[in-house]
């Protein structure tokens, strides 16, 4: 079965440096969601997008933005990294709430990214 | 405010033993509740989950417990397996027309000891 497809699956980058990170849904999913795990952290949830809207937004840094577009994939773009802009970034999507809700989300798996 | 709450960011249990991780959240519109296993490095994986119109939902080694008057709900895995060492986090759902939005407690990491 398809899965929740993220790339790259790594990136190094320079301080100041811009980053984009893509997230490609399972197919007729709606939503997508960008979670943010730094290190000996928990994930923090930054952002989702509904049907190409934003839906909700977490403790997503001013430097970083996202989109949803046409076809329901997604790209976070990060500018002026910093150090602490290190971590795993994980993306997820779900389904129509028609579909249901017994499967949550399902999440890729991972970029990580280190800025030096 | 967090929504959802684990208040054991721990466990460790004996192989074989049963391991019981907890979760309490706040909103009564939450009418969907799932549990999820985390290794390092890794995505969450989905591993069961429970509707509002149950108590009690069962898939193998792993039972969810919902007491809806109290708002908590318990991930019951016996028996407990080295393999199943990992973080848990559970996770709760209001229903949207405008998309699936959960909301995750902050995880409890689980040692189970050969």
């Amino acid at each position: 079965a398809a899965g929740v497809i993220q790339s790259p699956r790594h990136l190094i980058k320079e301080k100041r440096e811009t980053a984009t990170l893509k997230c490609y849904p399972i197919p007729r999913h709606d939503t997508v969601y960008w979670y943010q795990q730094g290190p000996g952290q928990d994930p923090q949830f930054l952002i989702s997008f509904y049907e190409k809207m934003q839906s909700d937004k977490g403790s997503i840094p001013d430097r970083f933005s996202a989109q949803q577009f046409s076809d329901y994939h997604s790209e976070l773009n990060m500018s002026s990294l910093e150090l602490g802009d290190s971590a795993l970034y994980f993306c997820a999507s779900s389904p129509p709430a028609w579909e249901g809700r017994a499967y949550g989300y399902t999440f890729g798996s991972g970029t990580r990214l280190t800025v030096v | 405010d967090q929504q959802v709450k684990q208040n054991s960011p721990s466990l460790s249990v004996q192989e074989g033993r049963i391991s019981i991780l907890n979760c309490d959240y706040t909103n009564s519109m939450f009418d969907y509740f799932l549990w999820y296993k985390k290794y390092p490095a890794e995505g969450p994986t989905f591993l069961i989950s429970i509707s509002s119109i149950k108590d009690k939902n069962e898939d193998g080694r792993f039972t969810v417990f919902l007491n809806k008057s109290a708002k908590h709900l318990s991930l019951h895995i016996v028996p407990s397996q080295p393999g199943d060492s990992a973080v848990y986090f559970c996770a709760a759902s209001a229903f949207s027309f405008t998309g699936n939005q959960f909301y995750f407690g902050t995880g409890t990491s689980l040692t189970v000891i050969p």
